[in-house]
């Protein structure tokens, strides 16, 4: 079955610090990623997706991930964060079948001190 | 305004009661999933709807949980009998295609 790791659980940073966000699936085919993000008090929301093409995508809020197929990562990272930043951080993998449903991760919750 | 909506936002019920929530998808979207997230862990697959046929259950919805989706429209999920362990917060979602939209959740606590 497939799985999604996320080796940090709660991640602490001052402004300005650069992010990374490890996020690990098992899955020998075809795989279609996601990170998604969750504000305090909100819905979760997609911050970028990975289907083919180019391994490093952006997302929203100057975030970017980079797929690296060899080492079944796709790890979020933020050259500066701020302390809008503060939420909790998703990765997920879809490997397709008929459903399209999305495995997730545990999560990693980002704290931002100003 | 996500687009997906679901009622109530919380739910404080008593062990052994029954409850019943409510998702309506964006509206064009004709495919639905039901989630569970508990504290400290991602969101859990519980079941998917293509229209109103209900394709997958995951082994967490237990034969006191239930979903349905009739006309292929709005869906709910009624748990019977509730236990402490199912309070959670249970997400929905509704996608046409790969991207999945979700809801704000309804937070279940069982006293």
């Amino acid at each position: 079955a497939q799985s999604v790791s996320q080796h940090n659980h709660h991640v602490i940073l001052s402004e300005a610090a650069s992010l990374e966000l490890g996020c690990n699936y098992s899955y020998g085919g075809t795989v279609n990623l996601f990170w998604y993000v969750q504000y305090p008090g909100q819905h979760l929301q997609l911050l970028l997706k990975y289907f083919s093409g180019d391994p490093l995508v952006k997302g929203i809020k100057g975030f970017e991930a980079e797929f690296i197929k060899s080492k079944f990562s796709f790890n979020l990272r933020k050259p500066s964060v701020q302390w809008s930043d503060t939420a909790e951080y998703f990765c997920a993998v879809n490997a397709g079948g008929a459903t399209n449903k999305l495995i997730f991760g545990t999560g990693t919750l980002l704290a931002v001190q100003p | 305004d996500t687009g997906v909506s679901q009622d109530p936002r919380h739910k404080i019920t008593k062990r052994g009661q029954n409850v019943t929530f409510r998702c309506d998808p964006i509206s064009e979207h004709n495919r639905l999933y039901w989630y569970r997230q508990t504290l400290g862990q991602g969101p859990e697959f519980l079941t998917y709807f293509q229209n109103e046929a209900q394709l997958e259950k995951s082994r967490l919805l237990s034969d006191r949980f239930s979903a349905e989706r009739p006309k292929g429209s709005f869906s709910t999920l009624e748990i019977q009998r509730t236990e402490q362990g199912d309070s959670a917060m249970y997400l929905c979602a509704s996608s046409l295609g790969l991207l999945l939209t979700f809801g704000s959740g309804t937070r279940l606590t069982v006293v």
